[in-house]
C-alpha cells in the first residue's frame, strides 16, 4: 500500500540535543512538506521540498534543518537551537495537483 | 501574509442539527482545502475547492468557496457523533509551490 510512514511515533529528547524525525513516502510524490503542531492550533509549515536537492524554509524554520537527497526521504532535525521543540511533527507530501496527503506524525517532547 | 481565521473555534451541537463553519482568509488564493483530525492523529484530507462557486458535498457534510468574499463554509447536515473532530481549512498560495496556511480549527463536539 502507498502511503507516508513516519518514526519515531514518540521521541524525547533532553535539552541541548539534536533529534532527526524521519520521513518516508512511497506514493512516488514530488513535494514534500514538514509541519508543526502546538495543543490546540493549526499547523504552521517548517520546511518544503519541490525536488530532489531542492528545498526552502517555512514560516518557523529557525532551529530545524532538513535533506531531500532522495525523492522518497524528507527527514527533519530539530537542533538545539530550537528552544521550544515539545510538539506534534507531521509530514506531508504532494504529487500532481493532488491535496496534500499526511503522515500518522511524531509526537516530540523535551524532557 | 496570508491569514486564515476559522469560527467558531469550539462548537458543540446535538445530532441531528445542523450548523456551519467558516473560513476567512486575507489575500487572494486559488485553492482551499478542508481537513479532518481526530484527537491524537494525524490530517485527513475532505475537499478541495479550486474555483468560485465550487461547491463539493460527501456524506453529512459539504463545503463551499466565494473568493470574492474570501470566504468558505463547511455545513454539517443531520449530525452525528462520527462527525466529532478537528476541522482546518487551508489555504493555497499563488506561486504554484502549493504552501499552505491553515486556520487555527474548528474542535466539533456532537452530543447524543
Amino acid at each position: 500500500d502507498g502511503g507516508i510512514t513516519q518514526s519515531p511515533k514518540y521521541l524525547f529528547r533532553k535539552e541541548g540535543q539534536n533529534v532527526t524525525l524521519s520521513c518516508e513516502q512511497n506514493l512516488n510524490h514530488d513535494a514534500m512538506y514538514w509541519y508543526r503542531q502546538d495543543p490546540g492550533q493549526g499547523l504552521r509549515l517548517i520546511y518544503y521540498s519541490q525536488i530532489v536537492n531542492d528545498f526552502q524554509k517555512g514560516d518557523i524554520a529557525e532551529g530545524y534543518s532538513v535533506s531531500r537527497e532522495k525523492k522518497e526521504s524528507f527527514p527533519l532535525t530539530v537542533t538545539s537551537a530550537q528552544k521550544n521543540p515539545t510538539a506534534f511533527y507531521l509530514c506531508a507530501s504532494r504529487g500532481g495537483e493532488t491535496p496534500q496527503y499526511f503522515g500518522p506524525g511524531t509526537r516530540l517532547t523535551v524532557l | 501574509e496570508l491569514k486564515v481565521e476559522q469560527n467558531p473555534l469550539f462548537l458543540s451541537m446535538q445530532e441531528g442539527k445542523n450548523y456551519t463553519i467558516y473560513c476567512n482568509y486575507s489575500t487572494t488564493s486559488d485553492r482551499l482545502y478542508w481537513y479532518r483530525q481526530d484527537p491524537g492523529k494525524s490530517l485527513e484530507s475532505l475537499f478541495v475547492l479550486l474555483s468560485n462557486g465550487a461547491v463539493k458535498q460527501e456524506g453529512r457534510l459539504m463545503a463551499s468557496l466565494d473568493t470574492k468574499a474570501r470566504l468558505s463554509t463547511l455545513h454539517i447536515t443531520a449530525a452525528v457523533h462520527d462527525l466529532s473532530a478537528t476541522y482546518f481549512c487551508a489555504v493555497g498560495d499563488n506561486f504554484g509551490n502549493e504552501k499552505l496556511t491553515f486556520g487555527t480549527g474548528t474542535r466539533l463536539t456532537i452530543i447524543p
